[in-house]
């Protein structure tokens, strides 16, 4: 079975700082790879996906992710982080595209001024 | 273009009392999921369909819990009764039959049983 491991459940960076929030997953061949951030009260938004190609995938927010298929992984990367950026962030994995979402625990990122 | 709608965003009922949660997916989005998160706990697949049909429902926790999509157009989620344990916050998304964008989510339902 699939499975997505986020082994930072929280994490907290200064206004500016970069960041990068570690994702990896537990599957056979090269899944569909998500990232979803939820701010407080709000849904979740789409930041980012990848399905093939570039493995240097561009989001929304400034966020970029890097897939690397030897290390099974995905991570999450900006470069200036702003105080909103402050939510939960979730990676997620799907087997094929249409199919459920396998999603990782969620890592919540804080940011002081 | 709308988004997923969910209703009610909340709710608050007695154990043993019925709920029904109702989902609007994304117009022309022919799969619709359902999820939930219990409080500290991970984002958890319930169903999947695709139209009307029912394509995954590998994840329901049991039989107090009815999915239906009525016409292939929104969706209900009926827990009947409810236990304390169904707790949290349900979430709904859809997504195109092509390959193309990801799965929108809905601002979800947070359900509350006291």
């Amino acid at each position: 079975a699939q499975s997505v491991t986020q082994p930072d459940i929280h994490i907290t960076v200064s206004e500016g700082a970069s960041l990068e929030l570690r994702c990896n997953y537990s599957y056979g061949a090269t899944p569909y790879l998500f990232w979803y951030v939820q701010s407080p009260g709000q849904g979740l938004q789409l930041l980012l996906k990848y399905f093939s190609g570039d493995t240097l995938v561009q989001g929304i927010k400034g966020f970029e992710a890097e897939f690397k298929r030897s290390q099974s992984s995905f991570n999450l990367r900006k470069p200036s982080v702003h105080w909103s950026d402050a939510a939960e962030y979730f990676c997620a994995v799907a087997k094929e595209y249409g199919n459920k979402l396998v999603f990782g625990a969620g890592t919540i990122l804080r940011v002081k001024s | 273009e709308a988004g997923v709608t969910q209703f009610p965003s909340h709710s608050v009922i007695e154990k043993g009392q019925t709920v029904t949660l109702r989902c609007d997916p994304i117009s022309g989005h022919d799969n619709l999921y359902w999820y939930r998160r219990v409080m500290g706990k991970e984002i958890k697949f319930l169903l999947h369909f695709v139209k009307e049909s029912k394509q995954d429902e590998s994840g329901m926790p049991n039989n107090r819990f009815l999915a239906e999509r009525t016409g292939g157009t929104y969706s209900t989620l009926k827990v009947q009764p409810a236990e304390l344990e169904d707790s949290g916050v349900y979430f709904c998304a859809s997504s195109q039959r092509s390959r193309g964008g990801g799965y929108t989510f809905g601002s979800g339902t947070r359900l509350t049983v006291v």
